[in-house]
């Protein structure tokens, strides 16, 4: 079945302790990317991947990394999580020259 | 910079009725909009979208209208059901490489019986 997954779908932290919140695609599909969720506020793109190793900011990168070494993967690294990162973050992918994105579950993250 | 301002925020309609939601966006040069549908505890999914070469979409009971000149696009959703309660969001694409997907922020629709 092709999907978009994410792991953890929960998870609550504690401030400072990285975590990683991994996305894998098996449609085979260049573009990644990573968005947040807030109340009213809608989903704001964080970073995304046009291709393996090619990343670049979206509009809300500060205090996230990402990488994409596989075209698969594209893991979102919190080095240091503090409260304003909490919120329910979705991974989203698309084949290069179809502009329709496809959603993963989402993850839910509170940072304490 | 880039924005897509999504009105209203909150809509209730009884069933049958229809319901519109309008967006208007900032860049002229943005060429394709997407409306995405989002249950409650569900990841968004695309329902219908438009390119700019196109003026109107329809998807049984989902249309689409866009309005170049006037940089605005509204959904229309005739014969409203319950199932169609949901948060709607709009998007634009504001990049030639169509890497940036600006949201706008979401529409309560809720449908009563």
């Amino acid at each position: 079945e092709a999907q978009v997954t994410q792991n953890p779908r929960y998870l609550i932290t504690v401030t400072g302790k990285k975590l990683t919140v991994t996305c894998s695609q098996n449609m085979n599909h260049e573009y990644m990317s990573w968005y947040r969720q807030d109340p009213g506020l809608g989903l704001r793109q964080i970073y995304y991947s046009m291709n393996v190793e090619v990343t670049d900011k979206g509009d809300v990168p500060e205090g996230y990394k990402v990488s994409r070494k596989e075209k698969r993967n594209f893991p979102l690294i919190l080095e240091s999580p503090s409260p304003n990162q909490t919120s329910l973050y979705f991974c989203a992918s698309r084949l290069q020259g179809n502009d329709e994105q496809f959603f993963g579950p989402g993850t839910r993250l509170t940072v304490l | 910079g880039e924005n897509v301002e999504q009105h209203p925020s909150t809509l209730s309609v009884q069933e049958g009725d229809s319901a519109v939601i309008k967006c208007t966006y900032s860049d002229s040069a943005s060429n394709y909009f997407p409306w995405y549908k989002q249950e409650l505890g569900k990841r968004p999914q695309l329902i219908i979208d438009i390119r700019s070469n196109v003026g109107e979409k329809k998807d049984q009971r989902i249309a689409v209208t866009l309005n170049k000149t006037a940089k605005h696009f509204s959904l229309h959703i005739t014969e409203t059901q319950p199932e169609d309660s949901a948060v709607y969001f709009c998007a634009a694409i504001f990049n030639q490489a169509g890497t940036a997907l600006i949201f706008g922020k979401g529409t309560t629709l809720s449908v009563s019986s």
